[in-house]
């Protein structure tokens, strides 16, 4: 089947810019995962979503990100105010339900670049 | 969350069986320990997970100690393909109220050459 998808891939963005970023995961994952990546770095969790609430937001880096999960399904991460800072690689992965394994599906990214 | 120490990188050539050594010295009795892969531009993949022992799959195997304070990933016979950043993590699968919040560190970049 499909696997998580995330659009769109590349993104370039004016400093001061809002963005959104869109996740569709696999279909039936309860489970949803935002992370970012910036250059020659690991992942950084921001966010996390079980169903349609999100019981941990503790990586979200500042007020300006937020994220919202719809019907159990697509997600978007909204960055306002967009800075330089923000550049980097947004990750997103869906997970099957808790406790079967620990294993996320990680989507392509979305690059984004401030300028 | 358990803080895990990988190697930065390793080089390897074809053929070869490579060994990546994770440290975990922290690790919760709940914790699993899980190695991702990731190629450039591309998400990270699962590869194998471990509790205990060893495990195996048809990709890589998994050594963990009987104290679970380290952990080996090792992959048999790689080849170019196999160039990639390898993470290390541990996190508590079972996690109900806030899931499983995976935890990245740096990974160890392995170089395959011809």
């Amino acid at each position: 089947g499909a696997g998580v998808s995330q659009s769109p891939s590349n993104k370039v963005t004016e400093k001061g810019k809002d963005v959104e970023l869109r996740c569709d995961p696999i279909s039936g994952h309860t489970a949803l995962y935002w992370y970012r990546q910036s250059l020659g770095q690991g992942l950084e969790f921001l966010i996390y979503f079980q169903g349609n609430s999100a019981p941990d937001k503790s990586g979200l880096p500042s007020d300006r990100f937020s994220a919202e999960r719809t019907g159990g399904s697509v997600s978007t991460l909204t960055i306002q105010r967009t800075q330089q800072e923000d550049s980097a690689v947004y990750l997103c992965a869906s997970r099957a339900r808790q406790g079967l394994s620990n294993e996320q599906f990680f989507g392509p990214g979305t690059r984004l670049t401030v300028l | 969350l358990a803080k895990t120490t990988q190697p930065i990188s390793m080089d390897s050539y074809e053929g070869q069986e490579v060994n990546i050594t994770c440290s975990h010295n922290n690790i919760a009795t709940n914790d699993y320990i899980t190695w991702y892969q990731q190629f450039p531009s591309q998400g990270p993949r699962f590869i194998i997970q471990g509790y205990k022992t060893k495990v195996t799959n048809e990709v890589a195997s998994l050594f963990i100690p009987a104290d679970r304070k380290s952990s080996t990933l090792s992959l048999p016979r790689v080849s170019l393909s196999d160039t990639a950043v390898y993470y290390c993590l541990v996190g508590d699968i079972d996690s109900l109220e806030y899931g499983n919040k995976l935890v990245f560190g740096a990974g160890t970049i392995l170089r395959v050459k011809s």
